[in-house]
Parts: C-alpha cells; structure tokens; sequence
C-alpha cells in the first residue's frame, strides 16, 4: 500500500540553525513528491515539487529538498531557520497521474529564539 | 494563476443541521476535485474524489449519504454535511486537479465546521 512516513512528529530549532525534515514514502513507482507548509488554521502551501529530473530540487522561502530513490526518501531541508518558519510541515506522494494525493502525518516545527 | 477558493472559510451549526461547503477553481477549469479532512493537529485524510458531471468516489469508510459531494461545473465542487453532529466538526479542505504539463494539485485555504 502507498504511505508516506515522517518520523519526527515535531522539532525544534535555533533561529539561524539549519533545519531537515526527513520524509519517506513506499510506492510501487517513482510518485510526484511534494512538500506543504501549514500554519495555523489555515490552508496548505506548496513549498516545492518533484516530478522528475534533478533530485535536488529549490523550492520558494529558501527550501530545498533532495530525492533519494534508493533510500525512497524525500527529505525537506534549509540552511538558517527563521522564527516565521514555524509550522506544520507535510510530505505528500501522488502517483504519476497527479492523482489521490497521501500526506504523511506532518511534522510541526518550533523555532526558539 | 491557478487558485482555489472556498467558502465559508469558518461555519458554526446547530446538530442536526446541513452545511454546504463550495470549493471554486477561479481562474482554470478543473474536472476533478479532491475533498479532505483533517482533524486538529493530525494530517490530511482523502474523503473522496469528485468528477465533474459524474459521482464522486468515496474513500473506504467515508459515508456517502453523509457527505455528499456534487461537481456541477468545471469550476464548482460542493460538499454537503448532511445531519451534521460535534463529531463532524473539522477542517474540510478541497483541492482541485489542473493538467498544465505536469499534473498539479491546487488547494483551497480551508473550511472550519463547528458542530455544536
């Protein structure tokens, strides 16, 4: 079955640290990958895509993510946090037909000063 | 381009009530549209895909008559909460599917259903 797994339920970090949230997902094919950021009582917020290509992909607010085939991993990561970076996190898989997405369980992000 | 609205963004009903939920594609047609659920701090959870001109497809343990969804335009996907109880109570949020290349999935900003 399809399912996307992020481990860390929530972290913290220093403002200015550097920041990874990992993501992995079980498919029968390589899906479109995607990572959202949620903030609080609002919508999603698609930071960045990957359909195919490049594996390191540059997303918008300074986000990157690389996709790891071998390790069916798609991990979000940033150099420095900032405190407005705090928020819920999701990976989410879409079969190639861009199709039924599935979210992993989130992670939320604090960001302490 | 590409945004998905949804209305109201916030509802508080009486149990028993229906509340009607409207999803719009505004600037691009979509013939698909998607129907989520998320509970307070847990993840999305697919409630069922809706097909313009045609029945939506419900995810396994998703009450049909429950919710029901219509897709009457290109542009228009409704989900209804029918006989609505505090356990309905969530934030409902719809996304609807645009092939421009690459298929892509566009999200609304959310419905938050109080049930009281």
């Amino acid at each position: 079955a399809q399912s996307v797994t992020q481990p860390d339920i929530h972290i913290t970090v220093s403002e200015g640290a550097s920041l990874e949230l990992r993501c992995n997902y079980s498919y029968g094919a390589t899906p479109y990958l995607f990572w959202y950021v949620q903030s609080p009582g609002q919508g999603l917020q698609l930071l960045l895509k990957y359909f195919s290509g490049d594996t390191l992909v540059q997303g918008i607010k300074g986000f990157e993510a690389e996709f790891k085939r071998s390790q069916s991993s798609f991990n979000l990561r940033k150099p420095s946090v900032h405190w407005s970076d705090a928020a819920e996190y999701f990976c989410a898989v879409a079969p190639t037909g861009g199709f039924k997405t599935i979210f992993g369980a989130g992670t939320r992000l604090f960001v302490k000063a | 381009g590409a945004v998905v609205s949804q209305h109201p963004s916030w509802v508080i009903c009486k149990s028993g009530t229906s509340v009607k939920i409207e999803c719009r594609s505004l600037d691009f047609q979509a013939t698909t549209m998607f129907w989520y659920r998320q509970f307070p701090k847990q993840s999305l959870m697919l409630m069922a895909t809706s097909n313009e001109g045609s029945k939506a497809t419900y995810e396994q343990g998703v009450e049909k008559d429950k919710f029901l969804i219509n897709h009457a335009s290109l542009t228009l996907s409704t989900l209804t909460v029918t006989s609505a109880h505090p356990e309905d109570s969530s934030f409902y949020i719809c996304s609807a599917h645009l092939v421009r290349g690459k298929d892509e999935q566009f999200f609304g900003p959310g419905t938050r259903l109080t049930v009281l």
